[in-house]
């Protein structure tokens, strides 16, 4: 069956310090994968997806960057952060258009 | 205007009561997703339709393709159902609506 795996779970890290949140799928290959973020109080917003190694769509400007190295992994990263990255990050996949999303468990990201 | 409505925002019932929950679009969609997203964030899938109704446990989903329109009903309802539940459409990515909170007190 296949699974998602998303970590770590929390994280705080300091105003201008680098980011990397980590994403895999298992049991399943070329995986169509997202990033979403969760503001306070805000809903859901698609950040970047992928249908493919090396391929990633931005859905909105912003100070963050995603990479897919491999056809499972999809990386989630900023060189340096802001106030503003706080929020909840969710990894989601599916097998291709049109298919359900499957979401990983989260990550909370408090930025001091 | 955005391109996903859901209403109410804020919904509380007592245990046992049905719940409805709407869901309207006004873009042309093969699909719709209905979301549970616990109070500690993690989201579950409840269900994709594109046609009629679905049922699982206490939880029916219905669409409307003609008319733009989903509803989530909660048969029966616990405090376990509290969440927010989140529709959204489907096509190469998700389009949300903004949630629907709701509270179950026992």
């Amino acid at each position: 069956s296949q699974t998602i795996h998303q970590w770590p779970a929390t994280l705080v890290q300091p105003v201008g310090s680098p980011l990397s949140l980590e994403c895999t799928v298992e049991g399943t290959s070329n995986p169509n994968l997202y990033w979403y973020r969760q503001a306070a109080g805000r809903g859901l917003q698609l950040l970047f997806y992928s249908v493919g190694i090396g391929q990633i769509s931005s859905e909105v400007p912003q100070n963050l960057s995603a990479s897919r190295p491999q056809d499972r992994q999809f990386i989630l990263s900023s060189k340096k952060l802001l106030l503003s990255d706080s929020g909840f990050y969710l990894c989601a996949w599916n097998p291709g258009q049109n298919q359900p999303q499957h979401f990983g468990d989260g990550t909370r990201l408090s930025i001091l | 205007k955005n391109e996903v409505e859901q209403s109410p925002q804020n919904l509380t019932a007592q245990e046992g009561e049905f719940i409805t929950i709407n869901c309207s679009y006004s873009v042309g969609i093969s699909a719709l997703h209905w979301l549970q997203q616990h109070p500690g964030g993690g989201i579950v899938s409840l269900f994709m339709l594109s046609s009629g109704k679905k049922k699982h446990g206490r939880l029916i989903a219905t669409i409307n393709i003609q008319e733009k329109h989903s509803s989530l009903h909660i048969t029966a309802s616990h405090p376990r159902d509290s969440a927010v539940y989140i529709c959204a459409y489907l096509g190469n990515k998700l389009t949300f609506g903004g949630g629907t909170r709701v509270l179950v007190k026992p």
